[in-house]
Order: C-alpha cells, then sequence, then structure tokens
C-alpha cells in the first residue's frame, strides 16, 4: 500500500525540542518531494517547506524559515520536522504530504503537537 | 506569501451546483497552472481532488471540476450530495517555489 505514517502527538513545555517523522511505503520515496503543511486550531493549512529525499534539497517558506529544520534518512524512508526551541504558537497539526505535479496526492495521517506551560 | 482568498462557507441542496472561488496574484495563481484543491472532512487529513487547475486523480469523482481565469481559481461541485460536506482548500504554487494555500470554504449541503 502506497501511504505516509506519521509519529504520534505530542505534548510538549515551551522551550523544548521536538523531532517528528513521516515514514513513507509502497513507492519510491527518494524519487518524490516531501512537504510539511501546518494546520493551526480551526484554521486553514500553511506549507513549513519541502524536501527532496534524493538529495536533502529543501525549501523553507519564510515564516518557518530559522524555526525548523527539515531532514530525511533514506535508509528508512523517512522525513523528519524539527524544532530546536517551541514555543505556544506551534500548536498545531503537522501534515506530511508527497508532491505530484506541484500539488499533494498524498497525505499523513498528520501528529498533534501541543505545546504548553 | 499572502495566503490566497477563499469565502468562509457556500451552501447548496442535494442535487445542485456550487462554487468555490479562490483568488490570489500574479504572483502565484496568475503566473502558475499549478492550482489544486482539498477536500478535509473533521479530523482528516487533506484529499488531493484537482491538480494542475483542471486534473481529477484517479478515484475523484467527475462531479468536482476546476477552472481558472487571471488570477482566480474556482472548483465547482455538481449533483451536490450529502458527503460533498466538507471544508475545501485551494493552493497554488508561488514564484518563491513554495506553494501558498486559502484559508479555506465550509460546505454546508441543506
Amino acid at each position: 500500500e502506497v501511504q505516509l505514517v506519521q509519529s504520534g502527538a505530542e505534548v510538549k513545555k515551551p522551550g523544548e525540542s521536538l523531532r517528528i517523522s513521516c515514514m513513507g511505503s509502497g513507492y519510491s520515496f527518494t524519487g518524490y518531494w516531501i512537504a510539511w503543511v501546518r494546520q493551526m486550531p480551526g484554521k486553514g493549512l500553511q506549507c513549513v517547506g519541502v524536501i527532496y529525499p534524493g538529495d536533502s534539497g529543501t525549501t523553507y517558506s519564510p515564516s518557518f524559515q530559522g524555526r525548523v529544520t527539515l531532514s530525511v534518512d533514506k535508509s528508512i524512508s523517512t522525513a523528519y520536522l524539527q524544532w530546536g526551541s517551541l514555543n505556544a504558537s506551534d500548536t498545531a497539526i503537522y501534515y506530511c504530504a508527497r508532491r505530484y505535479m506541484n500539488a499533494f496526492d498524498l497525505w499523513g495521517q498528520g501528529t498533534v503537537v501541543s505545546v504548553s506551560s | 506569501q499572502s495566503a490566497l482568498t477563499q469565502p468562509a462557507s457556500v451552501s447548496g441542496s442535494p442535487g445542485q451546483s456550487i462554487t468555490i472561488s479562490c483568488t490570489g496574484t500574479s504572483s502565484d495563481i496568475g503566473s502558475y497552472n499549478y492550482v489544486s484543491w482539498y477536500q478535509q472532512h473533521p479530523g482528516k487529513a487533506p484529499k488531493l481532488m484537482i491538480y494542475a487547475v483542471s486534473n481529477r486523480p484517479s478515484g475523484v469523482s467527475n462531479r468536482f471540476s476546476g477552472s481558472k481565469s487571471g488570477n482566480t481559481a474556482s472548483l465547482t461541485i455538481s449533483g451536490l450530495q450529502a458527503e460533498d460536506e466538507a471544508d475545501y482548500h485551494c493552493a497554488s504554487y508561488t514564484s518563491t517555489s513554495l506553494y501558498v494555500f486559502g484559508p479555506g470554504t465550509k460546505v454546508t449541503v441543506l
């Protein structure tokens, strides 16, 4: 089955670090860009950035540049989204999605990140 | 990059057709034929309904169609059904090589 499977929900305190994951299966993981998309509570979707697993090339949205890091481990077909220091405004659902024809045709189930003191 | 503009809500009766608009700028919708639309039911991940302005992925009903004129794209749902009640998000490729989304439109089937 072609799918993206994300890691489970996280509850963190402000200032803590976090890495969430997205594992692809059923397709050539290194052949498609992966995007990370944020959805804050009750809000629309925002593109965090994109990464190409083939060579780890990345592009970050200006709103997220410097606050998050995208990475990939090709050997286990897994992409990561990482924060060095969380704050309350990072509370959201984060989706990974596979890019196809400049659209996103395959989505992970989402990872809920809650940041609260 | 500013978000695209969508109406907050659109409603229609079963069997009717509705159209959702999505307005951008010359840096996104106006310059690229890479507008996509996503359906999102509550508590679920988004699902691709339309890509490259007017193309349907395999398995998506032909009741869904997309178009574009200038800086505005549109999604039309014909023969509205109860299962179409969901949020719909538009997105566009941009001149910064990234993607911008709209705020989403809630579709209600009366």
